[in-house]
């Protein structure tokens, strides 16, 4: 199984500003897949991040507010721009192996805006 | 579409009692269905990966089955200890090989 690094674990930031998570994998993948979870909510997937190309992003999520880099097959990190205290989740960063059925998660990004 | 509910949303057990979660699925075109689990504001622990040839599969106190014609999947623990409160999650990975998220069933075991 994958093993993912996910920083930081958690933060604290001001309305305005920008947090860059950061997601590191033990092995190297195709894709890597950005999550969000609302407090009291499932999981919602933000975009899908290929290396050498650029991110797709799902319905409702657009580059500007959440731009992601794909430098390479072990690395990616999504930026939630302009923060607002609606963006207050959980972020996570996920890989699937195993042919791509199997799904594997870093530890979560626990962000709070004020 | 798919659409992946479970019930309950929360549920509190005794210690050493056997339990069952649910999830249901909308699509019986599913690939697989994995179970998590997941602590409080802290990412997810992968439990069960199902695949739809498969009926069930096993890991220590868990069981998960997979009934694809009735649009089921079920996690039974045995002997619920305090460690396994947490929030567990199913997700189906269906057409586009996208995965599905249910909403989670909390789960509280008493001491």
């Amino acid at each position: 199984s994958a093993v993912i690094s996910q920083k930081p674990s958690r933060d604290i930031c001001q309305r305005g500003t920008s947090l860059t998570i950061q997601c590191q994998v033990d092995s190297q993948v195709t894709m890597m897949f950005w999550y969000r979870q609302q407090p009291g909510q499932s999981l919602t997937l933000i975009a899908t991040a290929n290396q050498g190309s650029e991110a797709t992003y799902e319905s409702g999520f657009v580059i500007d507010k959440f731009p992601i880099s794909r430098p390479n097959l072990t690395f990616s990190t999504l930026t939630v721009s302009n923060m607002s205290p609606e963006d207050s989740s959980i972020y996570l960063c996920s890989v699937e192996q195993g042919g791509g059925t199997e799904a594997f998660f870093g530890q979560g990004t626990r962000l709070t805006v004020v | 579409k798919q659409e992946v509910t479970q019930i309950p949303a929360a549920l509190s057990v005794p210690e050493g009692e056997n339990l069952v979660l649910n999830c249901s699925f909308t699509d019986s075109a599913i690939y697989n269905l994995q179970w998590f689990r997941q602590d409080p504001g802290k990412g997810l622990t992968s439990l069960l990966l199902i695949q739809s040839s498969q009926r069930e599969q096993t890991s220590g106190r868990l069981n998960a089955s997979l009934d694809k014609s009735s649009g089921r999947s079920t996690l039974y623990i045995a002997a619920s200890q305090p460690g396994d409160s947490a929030t567990y999650l199913c997700a189906g990975r269906g057409a586009g090989n996208m995965l599905t998220f249910g909403g989670g069933t909390r789960l509280m075991v008493k001491p």
